[in-house]
């Protein structure tokens, strides 16, 4: 069973430029989550999703971020324009729910954001 | 209060030795706890889950969970080098629309 995609693996970028990321998740899986994690500190969720609907952004940053899934399967999520502080690895993670184990994400291998 | 917390480490311990990893969270409502492995520049993967009080096995990892005192913990044994990573404690509260939470991980360190 192939994993979840993510792409690019690395991009740099200049402050208040504009980025964004795409993940493909496990072919079958409905919920689709995004997590920011910083150097030293663990994942932070900032959107849930449960096929192409939004479950929880609260922790987003809506004034600069945004994040879409359509049709229910492959995501993007965009930052415009970034802060220095927006540097870190975006993971994206699916996970089966209903039929599977709550709470086991399968993570991809994340997006490594370099603010300048 | 962090929603969940871990010691950052580094924990360092000798090969063979039990490693010993705790966990703590805030909210009473929590219900399914995880521990999951980084590698060094890798991604999360789940190691373990554990969702009712007392002790589950899995090979050379045990997970143990007391709700009365809102602590989860892993223990290792036999450590292996392989072992060294960093380990992240999660929590699930259904309450709160199945939002997994992580903590910052705890550094383990596996001395040969």
């Amino acid at each position: 069973e192939a994993g979840v995609a993510q792409s690019p693996r690395y991009k740099i970028i200049e402050k208040r430029q504009s980025v964004a990321f795409w993940c493909n998740p496990i072919s079958g899986h409905a919920t689709l989550y995004w997590y920011q994690q910083i150097l030293g500190q663990g994942p932070k969720l900032l959107i849930q999703f449960q096929n192409n609907g939004v479950v929880d952004d609260s922790q987003l940053p809506k004034d600069r971020f945004s994040a879409e899934r359509l049709k229910g399967v492959d995501s993007t999520l965009k930052i415009q324009p970034a802060k220095l502080e927006d540097s870190a690895v975006y993971l994206c993670a699916s996970s089966r729910r209903r039929t599977g184990i709550e709470g086991e994400l399968f993570f991809g291998e994340g997006s490594r954001l370099t603010v300048l | 209060q962090k929603e969940v917390e871990q010691n950052s480490g580094p924990l360092s311990v000798p090969e063979g030795a039990i490693a010993s990893l705790n966990c703590t969270y805030s909210d009473r409502g929590s219900q399914s706890f995880f521990w999951y492995r980084q590698y060094s520049g890798k991604s999360p993967e789940l190691i373990m889950s554990i969702y009712s009080n007392g002790d589950k096995e899995d090979g050379r990892f045990t997970a143990q969970l007391n709700k009365a005192s809102q602590y989860v913990s892993l223990l290792i044994r036999d450590s292996q080098p392989s072992d060294s990573a960093t380990y992240l404690c999660a929590v699930l509260n259904m309450e709160y629309g199945n939002k997994l939470v992580f903590g910052a991980g705890t550094i383990l360190r596996v001395k040969s």
